[in-house]
C-alpha cells in the first residue's frame, strides 16, 4: 500500500527556510516510474504545483518560486524533501507531497500525502 | 503560464441531481487535462484523467468531455459523498496548473 507522509516543523518565521520532508512507503522512489512533486494549498484556496524531482536528482520548479525553492531526493531513505527560502506570510498553506506516474506522463498526481500545515508568522 | 477558470464557483444541488462543471483553458491543452474531486480536510483525489478516462476506482456517474480549451466534468446523479470541491488540472505545459475550484454543495 502506497503511503506518503509529510513531516517538518508547522511554524516559520518570516525571511526564514521551510523546510518539508516526504517520506514514501510501500513504493520505491528509485524505481524510476513517477515524479515525487510538491504541491500547497494556501488555507481556502487553489492548489499551487510547486515542483518535481526524479530519482536521479533531476528536478523542474514553477517559475514563480524558482529562485526559493529546492527538491532533493534521498534513496536511501526512500525520502524527498523541499525548503523554499525567504518565506513571507503569503507562504502559510497547506504543504501536500505526492507522486505523479509515467502512466500519466507525469502530469497527474495518483498518490497525495495527507498534507501539513505550515504558517509561516513571528 | 496557463490559466484555467472553473465555472460556476458554487453550485447548489440537491442529491440525485446532476452537476456539470465547466473548465476553460487561457490556450489549447488539446485533451491533457484532470479533475479531482477534494473533500474538507481531504487530500484531492484524481478523477478524471486526459479529459475522459476514469481513473482507477471512480464510479461511473464521472464522467468528463472536451479538448482544446473548454472542458467538462458531468456528475449524472448526486451521491451524499459527491458534495465536495472539484479542480481542473493542465498536464499541456510547465507550469502544471490548476483552477480556482467549483465547490458542490447541497441545496
Amino acid at each position: 500500500q502506497v503511503q506518503l507522509q509529510e513531516s517538518g516543523p508547522g511554524l516559520v518565521k518570516p525571511s526564514e527556510t521551510l523546510s518539508l520532508t516526504c517520506t514514501v512507503s510501500g513504493v520505491s522512489i528509485s524505481g524510476g516510474s513517477y515524479y515525487w512533486t510538491w504541491i500547497r494549498q494556501p488555507p481556502g484556496k487553489g492548489l499551487e504545483w510547486m515542483g518535481y524531482i526524479y530519482y536521479s536528482g533531476n528536478t523542474n520548479y514553477n517559475p514563480s518560486l524558482k529562485s526559493r525553492v529546492t527538491i532533493s531526493v534521498d534513496t536511501s531513505k526512500n525520502q524527498f524533501s523541499l525548503k523554499l527560502r525567504s518565506v513571507t506570510t503569503a507562504d502559510t498553506a497547506v504543504y501536500y507531497c505526492a507522486r505523479a506516474p509515467i502512466l500519466y506522463s507525469y502530469g497527474y498526481i495518483d498518490y497525495w500525502g495527507q498534507g501539513t500545515l505550515v504558517t509561516v508568522s513571528s | 503560464e496557463i490559466v484555467l477558470t472553473q465555472s460556476p464557483v458554487t453550485l447548489s444541488l440537491s442529491p440525485g441531481e446532476s452537476a456539470t462543471l465547466s473548465c476553460r483553458a487561457s490556450q489549447s491543452v488539446s485533451s491533457y487535462l484532470a479533475w479531482y474531486q477534494q473533500r474538507p480536510g481531504q487530500a484531492p483525489r484524481l478523477l478524471i484523467y486526459d479529459a475522459s478516462n476514469r481513473a482507477t476506482g471512480v464510479p461511473a456517474r464521472f464522467s468528463g468531455s472536451g479538448s482544446g480549451t473548454d472542458f467538462t466534468l458531468t456528475i449524472s446523479s448526486l451521491e451524499p459523498e459527491d458534495f465536495a470541491v472539484y479542480y481542473c488540472q493542465q498536464r499541456s505545459d510547465w507550469p502544471r496548473t490548476f483552477g480556482q475550484g467549483t465547490k458542490v454543495e447541497v441545496k
